[in-house]
């Protein structure tokens, strides 16, 4: 299996500021990966896929990139809507795994 | 419209059985691949089965197979989880996600019904 490794587990930031999420994989995705945002009690939201590709909807401050086992999702001047969990996601081979997941929070 | 809308969910023994249901509405159901996703309390996302648009194609986590079947009814709009031999650990939030066309991560998502597995 794929393992995704997602750092920092928790980010502390202020509105305005730049968060920077990693996510790692164990060996090549190619460009086959995903970013998704979630809030309290609501479902995951897709945001970013095949690496860099912004889904229907989503803000340009939100934006992807990497390719092979490294991938960044970078939030520019954070939001106040922006402080979620985030999850990487990989669809290269089964079964598909998600990362552990980077928790943005209100420094 | 998109929507999914899970149902199904509730207490069940260890050792018991339960079908989850996922209505789809908004979209033509039968040209979208479907998954199904957990989220144990407190913890990360678990992607845990996945059916092909024509109900041909199926797959799961090791996790749940031989214990869990994934199934889907194109007339009805419906995708289906029967869950059996539960454990402690398969309680969770399950999640219906509609695949993005040609690709397996999930444009849609429902949300959610809870299984929890407990004496």
């Amino acid at each position: 299996d794929i393992v995704l490794t997602q750092s920092p587990a928790i980010l502390s930031l202020s509105p305005g500021e730049t968060a920077t999420l990693s996510c790692r994989a164990s060996q090549s995705v190619s460009s086959s990966s995903a970013w998704y945002q979630q809030k309290p009690g609501q479902p995951p939201r897709l945001l970013i896929y095949d690496a860099s590709n912004r889904a229907s909807g989503v803000p340009a401050r939100f934006s992807g990139s990497g390719s092979g086992t490294d991938f960044t999702l970078t939030i520019t001047s954070l939001e106040p809507e922006d402080f979620a969990v985030y999850y990487c996601q990989q669809r290269s081979s089964w079964p598909l795994t998600f990362g552990g997941g980077t928790k943005v929070e209100i420094k | 419209e998109v929507q999914v809308l899970e149902s199904g969910g509730g207490l069940v023994q260890p050792g018991g059985s339960l079908r989850l249901s996922c209505a789809a509405s908004g979209f033509t159901f039968n040209t979208y691949d479907m998954s199904w996703v957990r989220q144990a309390p407190g913890k990360g996302l678990e992607w845990v089965s996945a059916i092909g648009n024509s109900n041909t194609a199926t797959t799961y986590a090791d996790s749940v197979k031989g214990r869990f079947t994934i199934s889907r009814d194109n007339s009805k709009n419906s995708l289906y989880l029967q869950m059996n031999s539960l454990r402690a650990d398969d309680t969770a939030m399950y999640y219906c996600a509609r695949a993005r066309v040609t690709a397996w991560d999930f444009d849609y998502w429902g949300q959610g019904t809870l299984v929890t597995v407990s004496s």
